[in-house]
């Protein structure tokens, strides 16, 4: 699986756009790239996936650049309850059973 | 749909004491995972079933034990409990039909060994 790179941590403020991106120069044709969030204290949270078009659900929308080697998961109006570390993680389709590869991911903080 | 869920939600061991963790998921998935996460990391696969009565083990298996003896549970075991065991916890799960990738994790297990 291709190795992910994302800042620390961000700040955002309350009603604007989080924007959190993710590098991911090595992935292969095959891997699609996924993004995980996990709020203080509970369980990580599935939030979108995508290969190269981007994709959009209610929680948020994804953008891959047209060469795949980096994107941006946008949480289009951000609250207080998306305070949280969120996960890139670039994984073949299907990806075998054995699990899924967690990074340190971003820490964004969103203001009041 | 309960979901995943885990018990129980925290449990302060001495060195040497054996428990535990139960897991259990009601959406009928077939595949079913132990993580840990140690403060400030990502999280570590411990061990994963691919379905009742098949288990592998994944990054970090020493120390641990897992059966998988229905579909609906999961029991990760610890039978002498070390400080190294000191952490978070997680059992998730997701259908064979659907990717892998979209795993559906528990409210997750405080462990402290002293």
């Amino acid at each position: 699986d291709a190795k992910t790179t994302q800042p620390t941590s961000m700040d955002c403020a309350e009603g604007r756009a989080a924007n959190l991106p993710c590098n991911h120069s090595t992935i292969s044709g095959n891997e699609y790239v996924y993004w995980y969030r996990q709020i203080h204290s509970q369980g990580p949270q599935y939030i979108i996936h995508g290969l190269k078009n981007n994709e959009t659900n209610e929680m948020a929308s994804l953008i891959i650049t047209e060469d795949r080697k980096s994107s941006t998961l946008i949480l289009p109006h951000a609250t207080l309850r998306d305070t949280a570390v969120y996960y890139c993680i670039v994984r073949r389709e299907g990806g075998g059973a054995d699990g899924l590869t967690f990074g340190k991911g971003t820490h964004l903080i969103i203001q009041p | 749909n309960a979901g995943v869920t885990q018990t129980p939600k925290f449990r302060i061991l001495k060195i040497g004491q054996s428990m535990t963790l139960q897991c259990a998921q009601d959406m009928n998935h077939n595949y079913m995972y132990w993580y840990r996460q140690d403060p400030g990391m990502g999280l570590k696969l411990i061990y994963y079933s691919v379905g009742a009565g098949i288990t592998d083990k994944g990054e970090v298996p020493n120390g641990y034990n897992v059966s998988r003896s229905t579909t609906e549970d999961f029991p990760l075991r610890l039978e002498l409990a070390a400080p190294s065991q000191t952490s978070v916890y997680f059992c998730a799960s997701t259908k064979r039909a659907q990717s892998y990738n979209e795993q559906f994790f528990g409210p997750g297990t405080r462990l402290t060994v002293l």
